[in-house]
């Protein structure tokens, strides 16, 4: 069965890096783009990056772009987000999902991982 | 970037009858549409795609319909395990964007 399996959350300081990471298991990793979002405590979804099964293309939300790097490694089936220069605004819980067609851009999510919590406090 | 705005932003049902959950795209998205079903503590899940069309193993009574940028999921008889929070997402455009959300609570 498909599994997304994220990594990396805890709390760091503002300013700081971290890199979280999405293991994938049950399908094809290399053959489907994948994103990740985002929601803050009590909040909403919020969408912050897509690349596509090849890595060729990646897009970020506004709020994110310049400091936040989505990329995948097809070998290890998993997928990173590298966040940069963070900020309490980006406290929240990151999900990793799944694109569901096999090759396609933009289309619906069809699995997500259950989340890790990242919290940006000094 | 394409704004989803939708309503209500509360909605009180009672168990039984129906529900009506509107989203709006700022732009036309086509039916570049989907929604998703999020119980806390838990991932969202997908119900719609392609504004219409359920994923699988969703209960019939979850409809979608709509397309441009006008669209709704109905939810026609409410079950207690349909309580929870409601997204649409456009994936039209990048960037994707997701509608604020509607919280269907027990009236």
């Amino acid at each position: 069965q498909v599994q997304l399996v994220e990594s990396g959350g805890g709390v760091v300081q503002p300013g700081r890096s971290r890199r979280l990471s999405c293991v994938a298991s049950g399908f094809t990793f290399s053959n489907h783009g994948m994103h990740w979002v985002r929601q803050a405590p009590g909040k909403g979804l919020e969408w912050v990056a897509v690349i596509t099964y090849d890595g060729r293309n990646k897009a970020y939300a506004d709020s994110v772009k310049g400091r936040f790097t989505v990329s995948r490694d097809n070998s290890k089936s998993t997928l990173y987000l590298e966040m940069n220069n963070l900020t309490p605004e980006d406290t929240a819980t990151y999900y990793c999902a799944r694109v569901q067609v096999p090759y396609a851009a933009m289309v619906h999510f069809d699995y997500w991982g259950q989340g890790t919590l990242v919290t940006v406090s000094s | 970037e394409i704004v989803m705005t939708q309503s209500p932003v509360t909605l009180s049902v009672s168990p039984g009858e129906r529900a009506t959950l509107s989203c709006r795209a700022s732009q036309s998205v086509s039916t570049n549409l989907a929604w998703y079903q999020q119980k806390p503590g838990q991932a969202p899940r997908l119900l719609i795609h392609g504004a219409a069309t359920r994923a699988a193993d969703i209960p019939v009574r979850f409809t979608g319909s709509g397309s441009e940028t006008e669209f709704t999921l109905t939810i026609s008889s409410l079950q207690s395990e349909d309580f929870a929070v409601y997204y649409c997402h456009q994936y039209n455009n990048w960037p994707e964007t997701f509608g604020q959300g509607t919280k269907v609570e027990v009236k």
